[in-house]
């Protein structure tokens, strides 16, 4: 079983739609990571979170440390959100610098 | 410009070639790792390193090495390039706060290499 799941793998939506992408993990862990990755293949960092919420213009990240669960949310769905959006986990007590990535959700937002 | 960068951006070699991949950061990081990416996989850590001194095998360091000739630069070899490593290569640095084990990582643009 992986360790960082992430679900769906594929989600289409229309523009406006509000988006939830949902991160699963079965290890403790000391932060979690959302990253986009554009059609290029460019990735940069949108949010870290070890508790509660962070909020971002149009987008969300929430954590439940109990539950091990984390959802990335983006309201008022836009084409440019198209992307892979992926969690990463640094895990609690392992090998520094050692994150765990989920294998990613392709978002495709629609005109 | 931007922060981090790689290069060549784009290889394709033959098996058995030796292949240097390059990344430079004018961050002023002192963490730098190396990633790869392979289709329906996500990111494996290959190797990373914390400072000049310091170097470290990740998950998938098999078929690999690197150099960190300096805080900015870090260097990712492949000494007898194979087809199944045909992926898409990242380099990463990160700057740690409070103990480190929290650090945002900022991602080069990538390098996309194919071994025939």
């Amino acid at each position: 079983k992986n360790e960082v799941e992430q679900s769906p793998q594929n989600l289409t939506a229309q523009e406006g739609e509000f988006i939830t992408i949902n991160c699963s993990y079965s290890v403790g862990i000391s932060a979690l990571h959302w990253l986009q990755q554009h059609p290029g293949g460019g990735i940069v960092s949108l949010f870290m979170l070890s508790s509660g919420k962070k909020k971002h213009g149009r987008l969300i990240a929430t954590i439940n440390i109990q539950e091990k669960h984390s959802s990335l949310h983006i309201t008022a769905s836009h084409p440019r959100d198209s992307a892979v959006y992926i969690c990463a986990v640094m895990n609690y007590g392992g090998s520094q610098g050692n994150l765990i990535f989920g294998k990613g959700t392709k978002l495709s937002v629609k005109p | 410009d931007a922060d981090v960068t790689q290069t060549p951006r784009n290889r394709i070699t033959k098996t058995g070639k030796r292949i240097m991949l390059e990344c430079s950061q004018t961050k002023g990081h002192d963490r730098m790792y190396w990633y790869r990416q392979d289709p329906g996989l996500g990111l494996r850590l290959i190797y990373y390193s914390f400072d000049v001194k310091d170097i470290n095998k990740g998950e998938i360091s098999d078929g690999y090495s690197v150099s960190r000739q300096a805080q900015a630069k870090f260097s990712l070899s492949l000494e007898s390039a194979i087809p199944n490593q045909t992926a898409l290569y990242f380099c990463a640095t990160s700057d740690p706060l409070a103990g480190g084990l929290t650090d945002t990582q900022y991602f080069g643009p990538g390098t996309r290499l194919t071994v025939l």
